[in-house]
């Protein structure tokens, strides 16, 4: 079946600690995206890639790194310059065709918790 | 700046029909679309609206309005399982995909 897979689904990070959230599709979509979600809120982007080797900057990327070295994954890295990184990460792929509606498809998102 | 309004909360009783309006200030557009996420679940694609009118998906429709830069998602025979928060998002020209969100409606439905 194709779909999105984060993991971990939980994860817990020390203070000075780099943590990276893996996403992987299987969908072939060429944009895949990160985004972050506060308890209630809605969703805010973090960073977005059109195609392998290139990504851009979203809303809240300040404490994010990213990488799309391949077309079915981009990692996710919440650096330590990130002071509140508590979270819930939604990843998300979708096509980039003619056409204008392309649904983003998203994984079951991993939940980031200080210790 | 673009921005979408829709309502914090909204409450009804099971078997009943509710609305969902959200509207939008947006440079451009090319579509609204509706999305269901489930409490700490993932958000899941619901509708999408490119032209104005009401398209009908079983007990879900989706409404929209152009020219009052309007939408709404209309839910009938409301079931239990349908609590849930309900966002929408409009794709805009030059986005890259992106989608511009709003702040998510909780639908909370009473027995």
């Amino acid at each position: 079946d194709g779909g999105i897979t984060q993991s971990p689904k939980y994860l817990f990070r020390k203070e000075g600690q780099n943590v990276t959230l893996s996403c992987e599709q299987n969908l072939n979509h060429d944009a895949m995206y990160w985004y972050r979600q506060d308890p209630g809120q809605g969703l805010r982007l973090i960073y977005y890639s059109q195609i392998v080797n290139d990504f851009q900057k979203g809303d809240i990327a300040e404490g994010y790194s990213v990488s799309r070295e391949k077309k079915e994954s981009f990692p996710l890295t919440v650096t330590s310059a990130q002071k509140n990184p508590t979270a819930f990460y939604l990843c998300a792929s979708s096509g980039t065709g003619a056409l204008s509606n392309q649904p983003q498809h998203f994984g079951d998102g991993t939940r980031l918790s200080i210790l | 700046g673009q921005s979408l309004e829709q309502p914090s909360e909204v409450t009804a009783v099971e078997g009943a029909i509710v609305q969902i309006n959200c509207t939008y200030q947006t440079s451009g557009f090319y579509g609204l679309s509706w999305y269901q996420q489930h409490d700490g679940g993932a958000p899941t694609f619901l509708s999408y609206n490119a032209l104005d009118g009401l398209e009908e998906t079983g007990r879900f429709s989706s409404f929209l309005s152009r020219s009052d830069s309007y939408g709404y998602l209309l839910l009938q025979e409301l079931q239990m399982k349908d609590s849930a928060s309900y966002f929408c998002a409009v794709r805009v020209p030059d986005s890259n995909y992106q989608l511009i969100w709003g702040a998510g409606t909780k639908l909370i439905i009473k027995p």
